[in-house]
């Protein structure tokens, strides 16, 4: 089966500086790589998303990168709010059997 | 229902005992989950249902059943719970687009 790994773990961030996170996936048939935003107490809510036809995506102050070729995607938060902190979750999808990232939990700083 | 509901939403439950926990969608998704969540683990994949009267294993399958009868209901069913069972389950549909959408989650708590 699918296999994601995710960096890092914990990220610390000033209010306005860019959050970069970053997931690998090992099954080359994997095609929609979502992005998921989990806060305290409540399930896992999807915030962009990517197919393996399109190289990145972009939706406000977040964007998302694939590497089909490395089988890597990374999700970019710009100018990042004390409201972006959260643990965020990569998942590779191939055949529905949809695998997640351990996550990242990251803190925005003001 | 607006969604994907499940229920309840915590449970304290002695070691042994049979445990269902419900997961209803109205969005007619045909692809349903079952996760569990722990500490430092991520979401880890239990079992899943591509369609109404399939179902399919995850990568941390035992100890849990399920079954589809029909497009809206997924439960997820403890034969007889363990202490290693503790845990938030997240039940989560998706649909053709693929984009998954997931419940408030079930805090089980096994003693």
């Amino acid at each position: 089966g699918e296999n994601v790994e995710q960096h890092p773990s914990t990220l610390s961030v000033q209010e306005g500086d860019s959050a970069v996170i970053k997931c690998t996936y090992s099954d080359s048939a994997s095609n929609y790589f979502p992005w998921y935003k989990q806060e305290l107490g409540k399930g896992p809510q999807l915030i962009i998303d990517i197919r393996s036809n399109v190289g990145e995506k972009k939706d406000q102050r977040i964007a998302v990168t694939l590497n089909k070729t490395a089988k890597h995607f990374s999700l970019h938060i710009t100018e990042t709010q004390p409201e972006d902190s959260a643990v965020y979750f990569c998942a590779a999808i191939g055949n529905n059997d949809m695998r997640f990232g351990a996550g990242t939990r990251l803190t925005v700083k003001p | 229902i607006a969604g994907i509901t499940q229920a309840p939403t915590s449970q304290i439950l002695a070691a042994g005992r049979r445990m269902t926990l419900r997961c209803t969608q109205d969005m007619r998704h045909n692809a349903m989950y079952w996760y569990r969540q722990d500490l430092g683990l991520g979401l880890r994949l239990i079992h899943y249902s591509n369609t109404a009267g399939t179902t399919g294993k995850g990568e941390v399958p035992d100890g849990y059943s399920v079954s589809r009868a029909n497009t809206d209901d997924f439960p997820l069913t403890l034969a007889s719970a363990v202490p290693s069972q503790t845990s938030v389950y997240f039940c989560a549909s998706s649909g053709d687009s693929g984009k998954a959408f997931f419940g408030q989650g079930t805090r089980l708590t096994v003693v």
